[in-house]
């Protein structure tokens, strides 16, 4: 089955930096959605990109398919920021589309 | 908020016993689908309903079932609850099985 890793496995930053998380997947995939996971537990979308380049405020995002990695970029972090970020990737077929989790980055934002 | 709905919201319940989790997805979504949440398995992919019928599963447990009913909510039955079923379980939906899924805030099953 497709793999999923993500990286760096923890990340504390202080309010105000950059970063970038990284997702590679191990096979070709039509599904990849980046999730924020918040310290009471509730997933939250924050992009779906199977391919290409997405941005919303703070946030933005790039897959690379053909070379089979996405990058998720956090801009000018806040406290608000910290919890765990999944990549999640799924390869649709006959009506079937599991995704697939990473393990996630813990990421701490500190005032 | 995703839209999708989920109770209850925390299950706290004895080993042996049999409990049911509740989804309603999202307006329009026709697929469904069942996530679990546990510290040493991570988040992995249960089994997913479109329009009614089953269309994949995952690595779920014979004792787990699940169903999606006309209305299309879902319902995921847990019998002969282990300690090591405690975890968050998540229902996701989406319009269909090629687009993006919608998790709901998930249910918190403790078995003591």
């Amino acid at each position: 089955g497709i793999q999923v890793e993500q990286s760096p496995p923890d990340l504390i930053l202080q309010e105000g930096a950059n970063s970038t998380l990284r997702c590679n997947f191990s096979d070709s995939v039509n599904n990849l959605q980046w999730f924020h996971q918040n310290p009471w537990g509730q997933l939250i979308n924050l992009f779906y990109i199977p391919s290409g380049t997405k941005q919303n405020g703070r946030l933005s995002a790039t897959t690379v398919a053909t070379e089979r990695y996405s990058l998720l970029y956090i801009s000018s972090s806040q406290t608000t920021d910290s919890g765990v970020y999944f990549c999640a990737v799924a390869l649709f077929s006959g009506g079937y589309n599991k995704l697939i989790f990473g393990a996630g980055t813990r990421l701490a934002v500190h005032p | 908020d995703s839209g999708v709905t989920q109770t209850p919201k925390h299950l706290i319940t004895a080993t042996g016993q049999r409990v049911t989790l509740r989804c309603s997805p999202r307006s329009g979504d026709l697929s469904v689908y069942w996530y679990q949440q546990s510290l040493d398995q991570g988040l992995q992919f249960l089994i997913q309903y479109y329009n009614g019928e089953e269309r994949a599963k995952g690595n779920i447990l014979e004792r787990f079932s699940a169903q999606q009913f006309p209305d299309l909510h879902s319902e995921l039955n847990l019998s002969s609850l282990e300690l090591g079923d405690s975890a968050l379980y998540f229902c996701a939906s989406s319009v269909n099985p090629q687009e993006a899924q919608y998790f709901g805030p998930g249910t918190r099953l403790l078995v003591l």
